[in-house]
């Protein structure tokens, strides 16, 4: 595709049920970031792929967090028995490479809301 | 931990002010980008610098890299409604890469 395509948009779930949010990264693209923002805020880094490797998961919050990137390209981040401080918008980014001096190219993010 | 500091955190000026926005962390970064995000969007590359006391030039907006690769500045000429929005610096490592660890965040919001 053009872009990073992320879904849902928008999540509306109870406390405590699971939820999967999306990332399609731009094709060629071996590199593939999560991030998590709240209103107004800078981005907290979650998890990161890069191609084969092992991904480094050292900012996931919790063990509720997961995430999977299948064929070096689609992923998923699923968050287990969602709490009310998990609301926030959930951004993915891929890039060709080393961040050093490329880019990220951001979607548009998925708006978590825990009720 | 939040490694890149920025200020101000909010910022409302008025159309044809001059403005800066400072980045800053006691760590070392290889390069340090600048991203602008708009209500609903991802954020968007403005620009990268690499070299420590580099300075680039993206028309109005004036971005510099610290001498010792701990700080950056972005500084806005005759700021227009559309340089609303939230700026973002983030640093990278280096060695091969991985994460980019992003700052705060300044909200501008530029009125006629």
């Amino acid at each position: 595709g053009a872009g990073v395509s992320q879904s849902p948009s928008n999540k509306v779930t109870e406390k405590g049920k699971d939820v999967e949010l999306r990332c399609d990264p731009i094709s060629g693209h071996t590199a593939l970031y999560w991030y998590r923002q709240s209103l107004g805020q800078g981005l907290e880094f979650l998890i990161y792929f890069q191609g084969n490797s092992a991904p480094d998961k050292s900012g996931l919050p919790s063990d509720r967090f997961s995430a999977e990137r299948t064929g070096g390209s689609v992923s998923t981040l699923t968050i287990q028995r969602t709490q009310q401080e998990d609301s926030a918008v959930y951004l993915c980014a891929s890039s060709l490479g080393s961040v050093d001096t490329g880019e990220l190219f951001f979607g548009e993010g998925s708006r978590l809301t825990v009720l | 931990t939040q490694l890149l500091e920025q200020s101000p955190q909010f910022l409302s000026i008025q159309e044809g002010e001059n403005l800066t926005v400072y980045c800053n962390s006691s760590s070392v970064f290889s390069s340090l980008q600048w991203y602008r995000q708009e209500p609903g969007e991802g954020p968007v590359l403005l620009v990268t610098v690499v070299t420590g006391g580099e300075v680039k030039k993206l028309k109005r907006l004036t971005f510099q890299f610290g001498d010792a690769r701990k700080d950056s500045s972005l500084h806005i000429t005759a700021a227009q409604p559309g340089d609303t929005g939230l700026y973002l610096c983030a640093g990278a490592r280096g060695g091969g890469g991985n994460k980019l660890t992003f700052g705060t965040g300044t909200q501008l919001k530029v009125e006629l």
